[in-house]
């Protein structure tokens, strides 16, 4: 079974400073992974994805993230945060690749993200 | 593209009625996604169709949902008996063509509170 541990509930940054938002993920074979973030009364919006190839995957809104498979990682960053990323954040992992039944996915505790001004 | 709708927004039953929930799917996608969130925790796996068929349900879905997809478009998922711990938010999501790395589009969920 996969399962993703998102470390940190909530997270705070001032704006304009680093925001990391970190995710680890176990699973018997290499992963699809995601990140999305949910805004209040909305629904999830996928924010990146890494599938195969560069293991620096850029997103929207100025996000990127970075799969490390020696330290099961995908790990979310912006090198300065807005306001408007205030915001609750999933990291994802997807279920097994190659089977015709795969394409659920499962979701980690996620973490809220505070802009300070 | 009007993306994923789901109907209603928010309901309110008393223990014990049945409810019914609608996901509509963005047109043409032929996998529909049902996930359940609780306050404080990502959305989990209930079950999914690809086209009318339901390919899979979690152990989370007792006996007491149902979902269908009768002609591989819009989706219903009924709760019977309703019990408090229902009391979450009911996510429908879609996608296109098969494969696990696939995106998925989410609705705006449906709030279920169970008095």
């Amino acid at each position: 079974a996969q399962s993703v541990t998102q470390l940190g509930s909530h997270v705070s940054v001032s704006e304009g400073a680093l925001v990391l938002l970190r995710c680890n993920y176990s699973s018997s074979v290499p992963p699809y992974l995601f990140w999305y973030v949910q805004y209040p009364n909305q629904g999830l919006q996928l924010l990146l994805k890494y599938t195969t190839g560069a293991t620096l995957v850029k997103g929207i809104n100025g996000f990127e993230a970075e799969f490390k498979k020696s330290e099961t990682s995908f790990h979310l960053t912006k090198p300065s945060a807005h306001m408007s990323d205030a915001a609750e954040y999933f990291c994802a992992v997807s279920d097994l690749r190659g089977s015709t039944n795969a394409g659920k996915s499962t979701f980690g505790d996620g973490t809220t993200l505070t802009v300070k001004p | 593209d009007t993306g994923v709708s789901q109907d209603p927004r928010h309901k309110i039953t008393k223990r014990g009625q049945n409810v019914t929930f609608r996901c509509d799917p963005i047109s043409e996608h032929n996998r529909l996604y049902w996930y359940r969130q609780t306050l404080g925790q990502g959305p989990e796996f209930l079950t999914y169709f690809q086209n009318e068929a339901q390919l899979e349900k979690s152990r989370l879905l007792s006996d007491r949902f149902s979902a269908e997809r009768p002609k591989g478009s819009f989706s219903t998922l009924e709760i019977q008996r309703t019990e408090q711990g229902d009391s979450a938010m009911y996510l429908c999501a879609s996608s296109s063509g098969q494969g696990a790395y696939r995106e998925q589009y989410f609705g705006p969920g449906t709030r279920l509170t169970v008095t």
